[in-house]
Formats: structure tokens, sequence, C-alpha cells
């Protein structure tokens, strides 16, 4: 099966501009995430969908950011407008969701934003 | 609040000797865990998992061992092999927050040959 498709890979804008990223995830996977990688750090999750409704928002920084999932498939998280702490890796991930079973998430290459 | 923490920014083992990635937690809440792979440039990889009602899962070379009171589980890769080289995170699903993960800070895995 194809996996999560992510685009652009590389971004790189000044700061105060806005930027946006694009997920495609695997076919039939409900649940959507994303996620921001610090370098040296570990992923965090920003916002996780289930369908087209929002699960978990709760560490999205709401000011600046925002994603919306409007036909339960693809995905695009937005910065406007962008700060210097931006700079990362934008993680989309998807899982089947649901189900009396924990699914694992399957993650997509990332889009590495680079803030001047 | 760090939950999830790997100590051991990197590490380095010979190709064929066993490879021991080790990682604790504090939320007692946690009830699966799981290990990603990750190579430069490309997406976290899902590599193994073990529920918290469990102490051992085991996929080919790969073992993942589960300490409960003790709040530490291990990745063992046994034997290790030049292609495992790459950065390893432990993540951990708290069951009340849906499927949220937390991730450790990562350990990069150099495997010499």
């Amino acid at each position: 099966e194809a996996g999560v498709a992510q685009s652009p890979r590389y971004k790189i804008i000044e700061k105060r501009q806005s930027v946006a990223f694009w997920c495609n995830p695997i076919s039939g996977h409900a649940t959507l995430y994303w996620y921001q990688q610090i370098l040296g750090q570990g992923p965090k999750l920003l916002i996780q969908f289930q369908n087209n409704g929002v699960v978990d928002d709760s560490q999205l920084p709401k000011d600046r950011f925002s994603a919306e999932r409007l036909k339960g498939v693809d995905s695009t998280l937005k910065i406007q407008p962008a700060k210097l702490e931006d700079s990362a890796v934008y993680l989309c991930a998807s899982s089947r969701g649901g189900g009396a079973f924990f699914q694992p998430q399957h993650f997509g290459d990332g889009t590495r934003l680079s803030i001047l | 609040d760090q939950q999830v923490k790997q100590n051991s920014p990197s590490l380095s083992v010979q190709e064929g000797r066993i490879s021991i990635l080790n990682c604790d937690y504090t939320n007692s809440m946690f009830d699966y865990f799981l290990w990603y792979k990750k190579y430069p440039a490309e997406g976290p990889t899902f590599l193994i998992s073990i529920s918290s009602i469990k102490d051992k899962n085991e996929d080919g070379r790969f073992t993942v061992f589960l300490n409960k009171s003790a709040k530490h589980l291990s990745l063992h890769i046994v034997p290790s092999q030049p292609g495992d080289s790459a950065v390893y995170f432990c993540a951990a699903r708290e069951e009340t927050s849906g499927s949220r993960l937390t991730f450790g800070e990562g350990t990069q895995l150099t495997v010499n040959p």
C-alpha cells in the first residue's frame, strides 16, 4: 500500500510570512495526525483528526497554527505568521483508528521548514 | 515535564553484537509502548510495540522488554547490522488521551562493520 504523502519536502520562508503543508494519508486510515519535530527532540503532536473532526488540538498554538481535513482524507496545516521558533520538521501520520485494538501510526517523510 | 526519556543520545556497537536501547517513563497511565526507527530525511518507521499487560514482545531480530515496576522499557536488536544504524524513538500512549503518542528524544544507533 502507498504510504503517507507529504508536500513540499522543504520550505524556506522569512519570519512573519505564511506557509502551508499538505498531507495525504494511507488509504482507508480514518485518523490523521500532525506532529512538530524540533531538531534534537522527539515528535510532538499538534493536532489529531478522526475523519474530518478534530479529536485533540490541545498542543496546537491556535494563534498562528490552523489545520483542516475537510473531506476526511487530505489535510493541510498552516502557519500564519511564522516565527523563528517554528523552524522544524512537520510530520503527518495516519492510522486506521477506532476498533478494539491499538493501531500504530504510520508517518510520512515530513516537511522541513526553515524560518529566516 | 518529560514523560518519556531516552537518556542515551547515542550508542555505538559492532556488527553482529547486541544493541540495547533504553527508555524510561513517568506516567503510569501509559498502556502501549512503541519503538520507531528513523533514517535521515525520512519519517519515523514503526518497528515494534508492546502492551502494558505484557513484559516481552519479539519480532525477528527485535525484542522489546517492559518492566512496569521500574517504568522502564528496552529494545534489543540481535544481531545488529549496519543497516540498523538510525535514530530510534521510544513512544508511549495513554489510553485516556485517545491515540496521542508521547515520544522520547531519540537515540542515535551506529552499527560498525
